[in-house]
Formats: C-alpha cells, sequence, structure tokens
C-alpha cells in the first residue's frame, strides 16, 4: 500500500510558466514533508520540506503548500527553466515518532520544461 | 567538498551469485542510509545507521540482505544468492545527525540481476 502518492508520472510545461506537481499521503502520522530533485545518473538532492505545522513554505521560485485536511501538498516552480527538468520525489517523515529518519517516498514526477 | 560515493556505478551480475556494493558517506556524517529503487518505483528504505547504534534493519526485504559500517564511516551493502527481482539502483545517503531534510544521496548502484 503506498502511503506517498503522486499520480502524475510526468508534466510538460513551457519555459517561464507555473509548474505544479502533487503529492498525496494516506499516512496520518507524517508531519514532514520534503521534495527531492533528481536528475539522470545523480542522486537526489533535498530542495524544499515543510512541517505539518505550516501550511505554505517558500524558497526563491520554489514554493510548497501543505493541506492536512486533505492530506495534500503540492510543490509550485514559478518561473520554470529548462534547468528544472528533473524527476521530482515527494518524500513524508513522521518525526514525532521513534523512526523520524525514515523517508517514505512517492513514485516521482517527471518535468520537463520546454524553452 | 567530497559528496556521497558510492561504487561500482554499474553492476552486472548472474541470477545467485552474490554482490557487495559499496558507499562512502560524507565525512564526520554519523547516520548513513541505504535505500533502493526499482523500476517505475520510488525510493525504497532499506537500512539505517547511527553512530555506535544498533541499525535498523527493519527495511532489508529478505535474509539475503545485509549490510555492515565499518569504523562509523565506510558502508557495505551485501546481497547473497541474487535474483532477477533484485535488480534496482541502490542509493546510499548520510547525514550529519538522524535529519530527514539533510540527506545527502550518492549517485547510486545500478545493480543488472540477468
Amino acid at each position: 500500500d503506498q502511503q506517498v502518492k503522486q499520480n502524475s508520472p510526468s508534466l510538460s510545461v513551457q519555459e517561464g510558466r507555473i509548474s505544479i506537481l502533487n503529492c498525496d499521503y494516506t499516512n496520518s502520522m507524517f508531519d514532514y514533508f520534503l521534495w527531492y530533485k533528481k536528475y539522470p545518473a545523480e542522486g537526489p538532492t533535498f530542495l524544499i520540506s515543510i512541517s505539518s505545522i505550516k501550511d505554505k513554505n517558500e524558497d526563491g521560485r520554489f514554493t510548497v503548500f501543505l493541506n492536512k485536511s486533505a492530506k495534500h501538498l503540492s510543490l509550485h516552480i514559478v518561473p520554470s527553466q529548462p534547468g528544472d527538468s528533473a524527476v521530482y520525489f515527494c518524500a513524508a517523515s513522521a518525526l514525532s515518532g521513534g523512526s523520524n529518519y525514515k523517508l517514505t517516498f512517492g513514485k516521482g514526477t517527471l518535468l520537463t520544461v520546454n524553452p | 567538498g567530497a559528496g556521497v560515493s558510492q561504487s561500482p556505478s554499474n553492476k552486472v551480475t548472474e541470477k545467485g551469485k552474490d554482490v557487495e556494493l559499496r558507499c562512502d558517506p560524507i565525512s564526520g556524517h554519523t547516520a548513513l542510509y541505504w535505500y533502493r529503487q526499482s523500476l517505475g518505483q520510488g525510493l525504497e528504505f532499506l537500512i539505517y545507521f547511527q553512530g555506535n547504534s544498533a541499525p535498523d534493519k527493519s527495511g532489508l526485504p529478505s535474509d539475503r540482505f545485509s549490510a555492515e559500517r565499518t569504523g562509523g564511516s565506510v558502508s557495505t551493502l551485501t546481497i547473497q544468492r541474487t535474483q532477477q527481482e533484485d535488480s534496482a539502483v541502490y542509493l546510499c545517503a548520510s547525514s550529519f545527525q538522524a535529519n530527514t531534510y539533510e540527506q545527502y544521496f550518492g549517485p547510486g548502484t545500478r545493480l543488472t540481476v540477468t
């Protein structure tokens, strides 16, 4: 049973437009959420995170929104750039639990930003 | 500075053979993690080491999988009697402490079992 779901395997947007990547989770114990970006042949790199006590976290062109009641989060990238083309993974953790180091990942969404 | 390194980058092995995958974490990082990414899947937690504490092996899929971390630094993931379903990218990560948002990943080892 997938506890973190990224239902869109791929997304294509034009340079300069907004990219919105979505993620849903089922485990109500999750209280910390992260987005990782992965280029081919490289390991994932941390992008941005959000705690469940917040509903928004912003870092430059990247903003993550969290809707706890809907168990849904989204990553907004604006404006999108060709260098943003990568696989984006949503991950979740139960920081208040005993195994707070465990990350549960979604399957990823391949973002392609067209020039 | 040097990031997490893994070797080999690619490994092709025959079904039934044993394989060893190596991870060199970032110097000074006390926490080390192994993940597996099968085709079309997300990253799957395998095992976690923190300092001298007993590792969390709860994610290892079978007793054919084992891992050790010598001297609190380098880690080796061993898969015995490999099966085709073991084919995946094996990713290692490290962090200064058990802060999940600061896990630094290596490039992974792509294992193909024929």
